[in-house]
């Protein structure tokens, strides 16, 4: 089974909906990172999220961190064209005590389309 | 700030080959991180380097080795190259100085291996 599960796997919603996409950890979240891809191309760094409860918001997007759950949400308030791609969470995954050095475990993403 | 840049974007090599990926991070970062990125696997960690030290490494074959250079440019190697080497390689720059900090991600090189 897959260490960063993200749900759904796909989204398709209409112009103007809010939406929410989760990202649940099976190992002690370190610190937990949110990408948008567009299909082919780099990520786009969207949020870090660190400490349990935080919460972070840029332009209509809002990330927050559940610690306790391991588990992130990111939500996106009424959504426009320009937020469709594919959303990927990525977290630092390292053992209690140890380092994990540049190394991001990734969910499988979770791809958001958002029609007109 | 240029944000972090990687070389070629697109390459076709054929089986039993070799091939070198470049990655140049954004201005005073030292730790550059490569990905591959594959429809079947999704993105997975192939190794980090640190002030042309290798500190990280995920679980990939040797035949996919690295390296920095002290401008903290770093390249990828990939040699006899296999059909399932198709894929997304990208690159991540970060100061490097934790675990945790902030990964910026390049665009990408498409590797087709036929």
């Amino acid at each position: 089974s897959q260490e960063l599960e993200q749900s759904p796997q796909s989204l398709i919603v209409q112009e103007g909906k809010n939406l929410t996409i989760n990202c649940t950890s099976s190992k002690t979240l370190y610190g937990l990172y949110w990408y948008k891809q567009k299909y082919g191309e780099g990520l786009i760094f969207l949020m870090m999220l660190q400490k349990g409860g935080e919460e972070k918001s840029h332009e209509k997007i809002t990330a927050k961190l559940d610690e306790k759950k391991q588990q992130s949400s990111l939500h996106i308030t009424a959504s426009q064209p320009s937020h469709a791609g594919i959303y990927l969470c990525g977290a630092d995954l390292r053992l209690a005590g140890g380092t994990s050095y540049g190394k991001l475990t990734f969910g499988q993403g979770t791809i958001l389309t958002v029609h007109p | 700030k240029a944000g972090v840049t990687q070389t070629p974007r697109y390459l076709i090599k054929t089986r039993g080959q070799q091939v070198t990926l470049s990655c140049s991070p954004i201005s005073g970062h030292r730790s550059v991180s490569w990905y591959q990125q594959t429809p079947g696997q999704g993105l997975q960690f192939l190794f980090e380097y640190f002030s042309e030290t290798q500190r990280n490494k995920g679980n990939f074959p040797g035949r996919f080795s690295g390296r920095q250079f002290s401008n903290s440019r770093s390249e990828m190697n990939v040699s006899t190259l296999e059909l399932g080497d198709s894929a997304l390689y990208l690159c991540a720059s970060s100061s490097g100085q934790h675990s945790y900090n902030e990964q910026f991600f390049g665009p990408g090189t498409r590797l087709t291996v036929l």
